[in-house]
């Protein structure tokens, strides 16, 4: 399969925590998007990379939250003192730049803050 | 801002019966739009796109979308809907020059046997 890949799919971590998922983008994509999906919503976006880039950041995305993609391929995301309200799904999803450009999920990864 | 609302929260169907599901956006520029549907356990899938021409725009398993740019609207259609299309809906929204999607909060289908 040579979708998006995500890891882990599950996490469970204690509040004050710090957790980092990992994205890994269709071979050649450019583009690499990060959302979050809560329970009876639909993805919210968070930030988005062209290459390397950090093109764009939601007002969602607290200081407690940082993403890179430091060689243009995967990217990690990562929660610092994850707080009860940050449990949700945390998509990505990968495109190539064009005319028509569409973008391809992931599985995600849930998070449980306890 | 810019958003997408899906009007209908959960959809009850019979096998065979017909589809519509409500979509509309608030933004006055040029759109990209999509569906993506999410099946039981599975991960979001494109279902169908809109970038421009022919505003009836056909996708996979028998669904059809039309563009209705006066009316802000891309509703989604099937003629007779299965079992299997039990799923998740999600309306999309691409604006301006920004390649975030920006989504609706989702129809859960349910198709009864």
């Amino acid at each position: 399969d040579t979708g998006v890949s995500q890891d882990p799919r599950h996490k469970i971590t204690k509040r004050g925590q710090n957790v980092t998922f990992r994205c890994d983008p269709i071979s050649e994509h450019n583009r690499l998007y990060w959302y979050r999906q809560t329970l009876g919503q639909g993805p919210e976006f968070l930030t988005y990379f062209q290459n390397e880039a950090q093109l764009e950041k939601s007002r969602l995305l607290s200081d407690r939250f940082s993403a890179e993609r430091p060689k243009g391929s995967f990217s990690t995301l990562e929660i610092q003192h994850t707080e009860q309200g940050d449990s949700a799904m945390y998509l990505c999803a990968s495109s190539l730049l064009a005319s028509q450009e569409t973008q391809y999920f992931g599985p995600g990864t849930r998070l449980l803050v306890l | 801002a810019q958003s997408v609302s899906q009007h209908n929260h959960h959809v009850i169907l019979s096998e065979a019966a017909s589809l519509e599901l409500g979509c509309n956006y608030s933004y006055g520029g040029t759109v990209n739009l999509f569906w993506y549907v999410q099946y039981p356990g599975q991960h979001l899938q494109l279902l169908l796109k809109y970038f421009s021409g022919d505003p009836l725009v056909k996708g996979i398993k028998g669904f059809e979308a039309e563009f209705i740019k006066s009316k802000f609207s891309f509703n989604l259609r099937k003629p007779s809907v299965q079992w299997s299309d039990t799923a998740e809906y999600f309306c999309a929204v691409k604006t301006g020059n920004t390649g975030k999607l920006i989504f609706g909060q989702g129809t859960t289908l349910q198709v009864k046997p």
